[in-house]
This record gives structure tokens, sequence and C-alpha cells, in this order.
């Protein structure tokens, strides 16, 4: 299976600004999510990560807020822009490949939190 | 739309009881179903999956579920329960309508008792 390597793995940050959390897997994938897990809660997308375009975004969740690359198959990147406490959260990226591997292999999380 | 619901947020087992984790599922196509554990402060590990093939599954620390499409469920069983169990386990169903999309279920963290 991919190796899912999510930087940073934690941060403290001041409501109004920004924070770019990263996802390089070690093999190229055909497909990559962002998640949020809020606290004590499930997880829920917030997109899909398309390679050469833009990313598919869920219901309730905007480019403006949550903007994401996808330069080549085996990185992206999730922004978190104008934060607010609500944000805090873990967020985390996922990636699948063939049907017998889809979906299973999650990166260890970003728990960021807005102060 | 797919969606998953597991009853009970919280469920309590003596050590060396059985565990049994509910998971139900809709799904307008044939789901990929998993079960997923997490740790305090750790990330999801894959317990198991069923894609396609052999409807009981077996998985990681000998957890197993059952694929019951007549019932939609999902449900995951541990013939006896250990103390290292006891973590937040998460059903999820994944579809192919045009896009593969994973859905969670809301959790159900389990308690073990010595």
């Amino acid at each position: 299976s991919a190796v899912i390597s999510q930087k940073p793995s934690r941060d403290i940050c001041q409501r109004g600004t920004s924070l770019t959390i990263q996802c390089q897997v070690d093999s190229q994938v055909t497909m990559m999510f962002w998640y949020r897990q809020q606290p004590g809660q499930s997880l829920t997308l917030i997109a899909t990560a398309n390679q050469g375009s833009e990313a598919t975004y869920e219901s309730g969740f905007v480019i403006d807020k949550f903007p994401i690359s996808r330069p080549n198959l085996t990185f992206s990147t999730l922004t978190v822009s104008n934060m607010s406490p609500e944000d805090s959260s873990i967020y985390l990226c996922s990636v699948g490949g063939d049907l017998s591997n889809y979906g299973y292999t999650f990166g260890s999380g970003t728990r960021l939190t807005v102060v | 739309a797919q969606s998953v619901t597991q009853l009970g947020s919280h469920v309590s087992v003596s050590e060396g009881a059985l565990v049994l984790l509910r998971c139900n599922y809709s799904s307008s196509v044939p789901p990929y179903l998993f079960w997923y554990v997490q740790y305090p402060n750790q990330g999801l590990q894959l317990l198991l999956k069923y894609t396609t093939g052999a409807t009981l599954v077996k998985g990681i620390n000998g957890f197993e579920a059952e694929f019951k499409k007549s019932e939609t469920s999902f449900h995951l069983t541990k013939p006896s329960a250990h103390m290292s169990d006891a973590a937040e386990y998460f059903c999820a169903v994944t579809q192919n309508t045009g896009g593969f999309k994973t859905i969670f279920g809301a959790g159900t963290r389990l308690f073990v008792k010595a």
C-alpha cells in the first residue's frame, strides 16, 4: 500500500491567517482526497483533489476557503484560509488507486488549532 | 445517495467477551465497505475491507466482518475483546458513481473493561 507523508503534523495558528497542509505519497495514485475531522466527530470529505484540474468540492465546502492543488500524481496541498476557531480540526489526506486498493490509506493527519 | 449508520456511539464489553459493532449502509450501486480504527491522537488504520468475492472478510487484530447484502449490513466482530482494542471504530462505504467517494459513519467508541 502507499505510504503518505503529511505535514505539518500539528500547528497552532492565529485567526485570520492561512495554513497550507502538504500530502506526499511514495507512489503515483489515481485519487487523492482531503477530509476534516472535527473534535469528537467522524470524518467529512472536503474534496477530491484532481490532477491537472480543479478539485471537486463537497456540499458545504468552497474553493475560496479550502483551495487545493494537485500538481502531479504524488502530491497535493490543502490550504485552510482566513481561519477561525471553528476550523480547529484534524485534516487528513487519503489516497486510492485501483479498485482493490481504493480508499484505504490515510495520512497521519494535521491537528490544527486556531486561537 | 450513499450513507452509513453505526448503531451505538459507545459500546462497552468485558475483556474476553464478544465484540459486535454494527454498521448499516445505503448505496445505489454495489458498495465497497471498510472498517477503520482510530486510537487516541492517531490517524486512521484500516482493519478490513470488502470489495468483491467472499462476504466474510478477516482483518487485522482478530477482527472480521460479514457483508450481508439483503440486510445492507457490514457488522464488525471479534470473538474475544482485549484491552488494547479500546478505540474509535469507523465504518465507511465507497461507491463509484462517476467518481469514487468514501462516506464515514459517525463512529463507535469501544470500551473494554478489565
